[in-house]
């Protein structure tokens, strides 16, 4: 089984300050992780994903996240919060492998409030 | 470029009645989705495909039916709708896989009373 936990249901940022939306994940061996963005009445956007290499990934809107194996988290970060990033983020797994369809679980979202 | 189009946005549904929302896909997916989004529950899938005339269950599949007949479209029916399914229904779509990168449409509000 895998899951995804968005510990945070709601977060509150100051514009110009650094922000962080919190994930953490259990899956059986490597796992793809995804960000998406989800504006008001519309769809979710892929933001940004992890699937090998350097922990840090960048994407797009100045987002990026950081991978710890360790800690199974992957958090979602950008160095300075605008009004415009308002929105409901979503973390999302998906076991690494081949062979079929992998079913990519989705988190239960965190909504951002950046303050003017 | 339109992406991935839902049909209709909104609907207002009697208990009983039976309804099909619509998604269209132009980006040559062989991947199509449908979720329904429920406040604190995420999203859960509800079917999905993987090609042309293949559907299968997600984790949530009772009280709605698939198609694919197309590989462009991808049909979400609810046969007689009960209240539970008052929700916003998402389809998506991928080119693949591996790396799964899904691409959603705007949505469909749908209330049963």
């Amino acid at each position: 089984a895998q899951s995804v936990a968005q510990p945070e249901d709601q977060v509150n940022v100051a514009e110009g300050n650094p922000l962080t939306v919190k994930c953490t994940y259990s899956v059986s061996g490597n796992p793809y992780l995804f960000w998406y963005v989800q504006y008001p009445n519309r769809g979710l956007q892929f933001l940004l994903k992890y699937i090998t290499g350097d922990n840090l990934v960048k994407g797009s809107y100045g987002f990026e996240a950081e991978f710890n194996k360790s800690q199974t988290s992957f958090h979602l970060k950008k160095p300075s919060a605008l009004v415009s990033d308002s929105a409901l983020y979503f973390c999302a797994v998906r076991r690494w492998g081949s062979g079929g369809y992998q079913k990519v679980t989705f988190g239960t979202g965190t909504k951002l409030q950046v303050i003017p | 470029n339109a992406g991935v189009t839902q049909t209709p946005k909104f609907r207002v549904l009697k208990t009983g009645q039976s309804m099909t929302l619509l998604c269209a896909q132009d980006m040559n997916h062989e991947y199509m989705y449908w979720y329904r989004q429920d406040p604190g529950m995420g999203l859960r899938l509800i079917h999905y495909s993987v090609g042309e005339g293949t559907t299968a269950k997600g984790e949530v599949p009772d009280g709605y039916n698939v198609s694919r007949l197309k590989k462009q479209n991808f049909l979400l029916g609810l046969e007689s709708a009960a209240p539970s399914q008052t929700s916003v229904y998402f389809c998506a779509s991928s080119s693949g896989i591996a790396k799964n990168i899904q691409y959603f449409g705007a949505g469909t509000r749908l209330s049963v009373l």
